[in-house]
This record gives C-alpha cells, sequence and structure tokens, in this order.
C-alpha cells in the first residue's frame, strides 16, 4: 500500500516566483497536515485540515502561504511570492481521524531552496 | 501550555549503550504521546507511543517511561546500534488532531 506521496522532492526557484507543493495522502485517512522543518525552528506545523475542511491555519505564517483540499486525497501548498526565509523542508501527513492514537504518517518530504 | 520541551539536542553514544532522550510537557489535556524517528532525507516515522494511564511502554529495545504527575516522559533505547543514528521527536496531543512536537535530539551512536 503507498504512503504519503510528495511532489516535487526538491524544487529550487527565485523569490518572487510562486510555489506549489502537492501531497496524496494515504487511501482511506480524513485528516491532512503541512508541516514545515528548519534547523532554527524544528518541525512546525503550518496548517491540517479534517474531512478537506480547514480546522487549524494557526500556523500558516502569513497571507502568501495558502492550502487547498480540492478534494479527500489531494492537497496543494501555495507559496505566492515565495521570498528566501521560505527555503525549508515541507512535509505533509495523513492520519485516520477516527482511530483512537491517530498516528500520523508524514510523507518524504519537498526540498524547496529559494534563492 | 502547548510546548514541549525536548532534551539533550544531541547524544553520542557507544554502540551497545543505552540512549536516553527526555520530554516535559505542561498542558494536562494531552492524553497521547508518541515518539517519532527520522532519518537523514526522509519523513518523520511512528517508533512508539504511550497513553498516560500506563508508566511504561516496551516494544523490543524501545521503552517509553511516562511520570504524569512529574508531566514527563522519556525514550530509552537498549542495546544502541549505529543503525539507530537519526533524530527523534518526542510528540504530545489532546483531544483534537494536532500534534506538538519536541525540538528533536540528533542521536549518534559510535560503532
Amino acid at each position: 500500500d503507498a504512503g504519503v506521496i510528495q511532489s516535487p522532492r526538491h524544487e529550487v526557484t527565485e523569490m518572487g516566483q510562486e510555489v506549489t507543493l502537492r501531497c496524496k495522502l494515504i487511501s482511506g485517512h480524513n485528516s491532512l497536515f503541512w508541516y514545515r522543518q528548519t534547523m532554527m525552528r524544528g518541525l512546525e506545523l503550518l496548517i491540517y485540515f479534517n474531512n478537506n475542511v480547514p480546522i487549524d491555519d494557526s500556523g500558516m505564517p502569513e497571507d502568501r502561504f495558502s492550502a487547498k483540499m480540492p478534494n479527500a486525497s489531494f492537497s496543494t501548498l501555495k507559496i505566492q511570492p515565495s521570498e528566501p526565509r521560505d527555503s525549508a523542508v515541507y512535509f505533509c501527513a495523513s492520519s485516520l481521524r477516527l482511530a483512537a492514537q491517530e498516528t500520523q504518517y508524514f510523507g518524504p518530504g519537498t526540498r524547496l531552496l529559494v534563492l | 501550555q502547548q510546548q514541549v520541551k525536548q532534551s539533550p539536542q544531541s547524544l553520542i553514544v557507544q554502540k551497545g549503550g543505552i540512549s536516553i532522550i527526555n520530554c516535559a510537557y505542561e498542558n494536562t489535556a494531552f492524553d497521547y504521546f508518541p515518539w517519532y524517528q527520522q532519518f537523514p532525507g526522509k519523513g518523520p516515522a511512528l517508533l512508539i507511543a504511550i497513553r498516560p494511564d500506563v508508566s511504561e511502554k516496551k516494544e523490543g529495545r524501545f521503552t517509553i517511561s511516562f511520570n504524569k504527575s512529574a508531566k514527563q516522559f522519556s525514550l530509552h533505547i537498549m542495546d544502541s546500534q549505529p543503525g539507530d543514528s537519526a533524530t527523534y521527536f518526542c510528540a504530545a496531543k489532546g483531544s483534537g488532531s494536532r500534534l506538538t512536537f519536541g525540538e528533536g535530539t540528533q542521536l549518534t551512536v559510535n560503532p
């Protein structure tokens, strides 16, 4: 069974460009989480969804960041315009909300470098 | 209130030794405490987890010790192996889906 799938795995872009990161949830999961990982700030939750509905977006840095779930199995995280300080590894994770322990399964991450 | 404090930041252990990583939390509403293991270039993966109704959980060489009154929990890795070299994160969850992660511990096990 496939795990969480993220694309692209690596992205290099120039400041000011739009960046779109993609995530496919594990089949049957109903919660989706976007995280950002940096050396300075560790693993930060940006936003999470339950059943396609955004529940907590308090971690989204600013209006330049937006996330959507156009359907139950897919999500995008968009940064427009991108800035060098957005350089980080972005992970999405999915879980089954009804499960008692609700294990989050992480994807392999997208390594973003904004020049 | 939502923070989880983790220590040490880095740890070097000899092969066969015991690795111990500690975490402390403040929010008494947390009721699920997982540990995640992350290898370079990979996403974190669940290693072991515990609920506060037990004081210890063991899975193979990995043990979580939980002290509810002190609001602390720790990961013990017995007979540490070079393949255990990774970054370890403790986390805590309350009634919602949100996990609060510690800062991470980079473990190096020397051969």
